[in-house]
Order: C-alpha cells, then sequence, then structure tokens
C-alpha cells in the first residue's frame, strides 16, 4: 500500500522548458490537489479535482495545467517553465473528515 | 473562500516545555480540523485532526482544543522533545467539500 507516489523527486529546468509532474493514489480517493511550498508561504493550491474528470483551478494556477487521466493519476503540466516555479510540489488527495496524504514532494528549480 | 490564519510563525522552546500554536478561520462552515507536521525535507503528515462536534482531543502529548463561536483552534504539544521539532501546519475544511485551506505554518524548534 504505498499512498500517495509522486514523480520525479528532483528535476531542474531551464526557463522556457516544459515537464509534467505525476502523482498518482492507490486509496482509492475521489479528491486530488496539487500543492506549491515556497518558504514563509505555507501550502498554496493550484489546481485540484474533486472526482475523477474534473478540474478546478485553486489559489494560484497560473503557468499550469493539470489532468486527472483516471480515479488513481492525477498530473501537474509546466508548459513554458519560470524562476517563478522554482518550489517544492506536492499532489495529495483525500476529503473532510477523513483527512488527507500527501505525497514526498518533487523539489523543482528553474534556472 | 475560508482564509486560516496561524500564529506564531516560530516557536522556540525548551525540552520539557509546552508549546502552543494558534489558528482561527473565516468560514463558520468549516467543520474539520487538522494539523500536520512538515520534518525539514519530507511530506506534511497528520497528527491529530478534530471535527466541530468535539470541543478537545488528546493523542498522548499532543491535544487540539476547538472554539467554534470564536472560530480558533489550537495545537498543544505538553513535554516537548528535540524530535517535536518541526514545521506545523493548521488546516480547516468543510466535511464533504474537497479543499482544505492551510495557514502558513509554525516552525517549532525545541532546544536540548
Amino acid at each position: 500500500n504505498a499512498g500517495v507516489t509522486q514523480t520525479p523527486k528532483f528535476q531542474v529546468l531551464k526557463t522556457g522548458q516544459s515537464m509534467t509532474l505525476q502523482c498518482a493514489q492507490d486509496m482509492n480517493h475521489n479528491s486530488m490537489y496539487w500543492y506549491r511550498q515556497d518558504p514563509g508561504m505555507g501550502l498554496r493550491l493550484i489546481y485540484y479535482s474533486a472526482s475523477e474528470g474534473t478540474t478546478d483551478k485553486g489559489e494560484v494556477p497560473n503557468g499550469y495545467n493539470v489532468s486527472r487521466l483516471n480515479k488513481r493519476e492525477f498530473s501537474l503540466r509546466l508548459e513554458s517553465a519560470a524562476p517563478s516555479q522554482t518550489s517544492v510540489y506536492f499532489c495529495a488527495s483525500g476529503t473532510a473528515p477523513y483527512g488527507y496524504t500527501f505525497g514526498s514532494g518533487t523539489r523543482l528549480t528553474v534556472v | 473562500g475560508e482564509n486560516v490564519e496561524q500564529h506564531p510563525s516560530t516557536l522556540s522552546v525548551q525540552e520539557g516545555d509546552s508549546a502552543v500554536i494558534k489558528c482561527t478561520y473565516s468560514d463558520s462552515a468549516s467543520n474539520y480540523f487538522p494539523w500536520y507536521k512538515q520534518e525539514l525535507g519530507k511530506r506534511p503528515q497528520l497528527i491529530i485532526d478534530i471535527r466541530s462536534n468535539v470541543g478537545e482531543k488528546k493523542d498522548q502529548r499532543i491535544a487540539v482544543t476547538l472554539n467554534k463561536t470564536a472560530k480558533h483552534f489550537s495545537l498543544h504539544i505538553t513535554e516537548t522533545q528535540p524530535e517535536d521539532s518541526a514545521v506545523y501546519f493548521c488546516a480547516a475544511s468543510i466535511g464533504g467539500s474537497y479543499i482544505p485551506t492551510f495557514g502558513r505554518g509554525t516552525s517549532l524548534i525545541v532546544h536540548p
């Protein structure tokens, strides 16, 4: 039982490059989320998916796109990376009041 | 939408002291309040949570209290140990909803 699995763990991109962060959960959760974590800013919601087939913007969606491929998988894509997107990205799944489970994170640096 | 304020941003205590972290929320419909601990370089992990029909919940050295009228909730850690050093996040969400709103975090430092 892996919980929430994220790949890759580390990535360095050049400005303008694109990449996709992968997330998969095996807990049969309907809802999944992508957060970014920056020093002093806490966890800010980028996009979420309430259920398979639906996605919605969170607090900081600009520069990102998402795909809910099936119930298990929720990917985050950066089409043209910018230095401001240097951050740690966390995928999570779950629903109140049962708690949320986080992946191990992706540390992304854009140079 | 929901807004969660968390204080203090940094808390430094001596080993054995108690630590208290406070959060306030804005949406009176919120009814689920989890707390997460994040050690350096690791993922946030749930340590305790409380639902709005309960005023207090304890788990060994950790307790959470909720005041629905004032819309605030607090994390209490007693007999702190160096391994309690981490960043702690509070969150609020509406049961059945799917969007937890997190506070900005408190960096707890426990000095041996």
